[in-house]
């Protein structure tokens, strides 16, 4: 595999259930991301890694919680959800989050509908 | 913090030229990038500026003017699979060099 991957790729879950997002990227890249996409919103910013350490938390409510076991993965563990938490959430990697013409590469992200 | 204004939608013709300006506000810019998001797909990169002028690759081009806190994507010669869209994002490294994103302009390509 190549790029970047996410699964699973749509998700419905009841308010009271937990699971995981997963993001895995072939690229040798030293950054990870999560973002979340709504309608009619502009792409937000939740989390960023940076060689395995949490270096932004974009004032995500607690329900969210991420993970980044090693450069390559990434997860976002979700509990008690709100259905206006149903949206579209990206992965992103990125050689790190520095300046330069480093863009940043996005994986297909996983559509999430909270019931 | 930021603000980046971008046109919802536009349409445009096949074969056509069309132009989707993104204009900004921030502190620290270091960096503006242009991505395509084809609808149910990841956003894949475009373009880079973080100098003024015009860069130009293919079809597309980018348009960076700093001191106006403005870009453009210009698209030529436009074909169907064009109709996406269009992410405008600054970088700003007041903020860790991280991305904001801008809403995006939806285009429409008709025949």
């Amino acid at each position: 595999e190549t790029g970047v991957t996410q699964t699973p790729r749509h998700l419905v879950m009841g308010m009271t259930n937990k699971k995981s997002l997963k993001c895995e990227q072939h690229l040798g890249h030293n950054a990870m991301y999560w973002y979340k996409q709504s309608a009619k919103k502009p792409l937000e910013l939740m989390f960023v890694y940076s060689l395995e350490e949490r270096v932004e938390n974009n004032s995500v409510p607690s329900r969210f919680s991420p993970e980044c076991p090693n450069s390559s993965h990434l997860f976002l563990h979700l509990h008690t959800l709100q259905p206006e938490d149903s949206a579209l959430y990206l992965c992103a990697s990125s050689q790190e989050p520095s300046g330069g013409a480093d863009e940043q590469f996005f994986g297909p992200g996983t559509r999430l509908t909270v019931l | 913090g930021q603000n980046i204004d971008q046109p919802t939608e536009m349409t445009a013709t096949e074969g056509a030229i069309v132009q989707i300006n993104c204009t900004y506000q921030t502190s620290g810019f270091n960096g503006l990038f242009w991505y395509q998001q084809h609808a149910g797909e990841a956003p894949t990169f475009l373009s880079y500026n973080v100098l003024d002028g015009l860069e130009e690759k293919g079809r597309f081009s980018s348009f960076l003017s700093r001191s106006k806190g403005y870009s453009y994507l210009l698209l030529k010669e436009l074909q169907m699979k064009d109709s996406a869209s269009y992410l405008c994002a600054v970088r700003d490294n007041n903020a860790g060099n991280m991305l904001t994103f801008g809403g995006g302009t939806r285009l429409m390509v008709k025949p």
